[in-house]
Formats: C-alpha cells, structure tokens, sequence
C-alpha cells in the first residue's frame, strides 16, 4: 500500500534562518506531488505542484521554493524564512491520471518567531 | 477562478443525530469532487472522490451526493458519534489538476 512521510512534525525556526522541509511517498512511482500551506481562517493553499522530477509549477510568488530531485521526494525550502511563512505545511500525492484521489501527509506546524 | 464555499464554519450536534453538511462551488465544469476529514493538528483524511460523471458515494455511515448542475455537494453521517468530531473539507479538482479547497465545516457532536 501507497504510504506518505512528511517531517518534522514541527519546526520553530527564527526569521532570517533557512527552511527544508521534506515529503517521501512509498508504493508507488510517479506520482503527482503537491504542497499546500493551511493558515488559521484561510483554508488550504497550494503552493507547488509536481508532475515528475525537476518538473515544479509555482502557485503563488512568494519566499518559498520547491524541488524534486528523486521520483518519489518533494522539498519545501526557504533561503530566509519571514513571519508570515508561519503555517500548517502540508505535502500530498495522487496518481498520475486524471480524476484520482488526493493523499495527505500529516503536515508540519512551523513557527517562525 | 474557482471559488468553493462551505457554510456553515462550524456546528454542534447531539450525538445520534444525523450530520448534514453542505459544500458550493462557483464552477461547474469539475473532474471530481473529494471529501477530507481533518483532526486538530493533523493532515487530512479522504473520505469519500464523487466523480464528475457520479450523483453520489457512499462509505459505512458516509454518503456524498454532488449536483454539478447546481454547483452543490452534500455530505451526510448518519447516526452521529463523538469520534464525528472534527473539520470536514471539500476539494473540488478542475483544470491543470488544480484543487479548490473550501474552508471546512467544522463539526463538534455532543455525547
């Protein structure tokens, strides 16, 4: 079965410092790669999105960046994290056709202080 | 741009009520219609991926209806219970696999 593996669970990193967060998916190959941001009140947005390696797509402009340099690993990165990078980061997949669920790590609670 | 509404943002029931929540979108040219459970501090949980082409799902005590046409889903749990207790999310999936996510309902069943 198809597992997803996102860490740390939470971060409290002060502003300036850089960010790296990480995604793993198991059991099964090429998948669609996502990740959203969950604000209090704000709902979930998508930050990034990935159809196969080195292949990103930015959803919005922002201090963040995304990579995938193995078929099954998503990174979220910052050079310099800002206050408002605070949030509720969550990594997700789906198979790679059209109309499939959407699977959800158990997220990552970053306070930038 | 797709716009997905859920109202109301939270409710309280008794337990053994049956739950009914509603989720809108403004778009209704969609490929699927998903369902998540979320727990506090928590990823999400699917629950329940209506395609474009279904009126309904149905898992256990869970049932999603999706009226494209009218740009509504509704999803129904039956005989509610205190581990019900949680926020439900809808997502609808439209163009360039782009997921709309509503804001959630967020549901508190009384023992």
């Amino acid at each position: 079965s198809q597992t997803i593996h996102q860490w740390p669970a939470t971060l409290v990193q002060p502003v300036g410092s850089p960010l790296s967060l990480e995604c793993t998916v198991e059991g099964t190959s090429n998948p669609n790669l996502y990740w959203y941001r969950q604000a209090a009140g704000r709902g979930l947005q998508l930050l990034f999105y990935s159809v196969g390696i080195g292949q990103i797509s930015s959803e919005v402009p922002q201090n963040l960046s995304a990579s995938r340099p193995q078929d099954r690993q998503f990174i979220l990165s910052s050079k310099k994290l800002l206050l408002s990078d605070s949030g509720f980061y969550l990594c997700a997949w789906s198979v790679p056709r059209g109309s499939s669920p959407l699977h959800f790590g158990n997220g990552t609670r970053l306070t930038v202080t | 741009k797709q716009e997905v509404t859920q109202i109301p943002a939270a409710l309280s029931v008794p337990e053994g009520e049956n739950l009914v929540l509603n989720c809108s979108f403004t778009d209704s040219a969609i490929y699927n219609l998903q369902w998540f459970r979320q727990d506090p501090g928590k990823g999400l949980t699917s629950l329940l991926l209506i395609q474009s082409s279904q009126r309904e799902q149905t898992s256990g005590r869970l049932n999603a209806s999706l009226d494209k046409s009218s740009g509504r889903s509704t999803l129904y749990i039956a005989a509610s219970q205190p581990g019900d207790s949680a926020t439900y999310l809808c997502a609808v999936l439209y163009g360039n696999n782009r997921l709309a996510f509503g804001k959630g309902n967020q549901v508190v069943v009384i023992p």
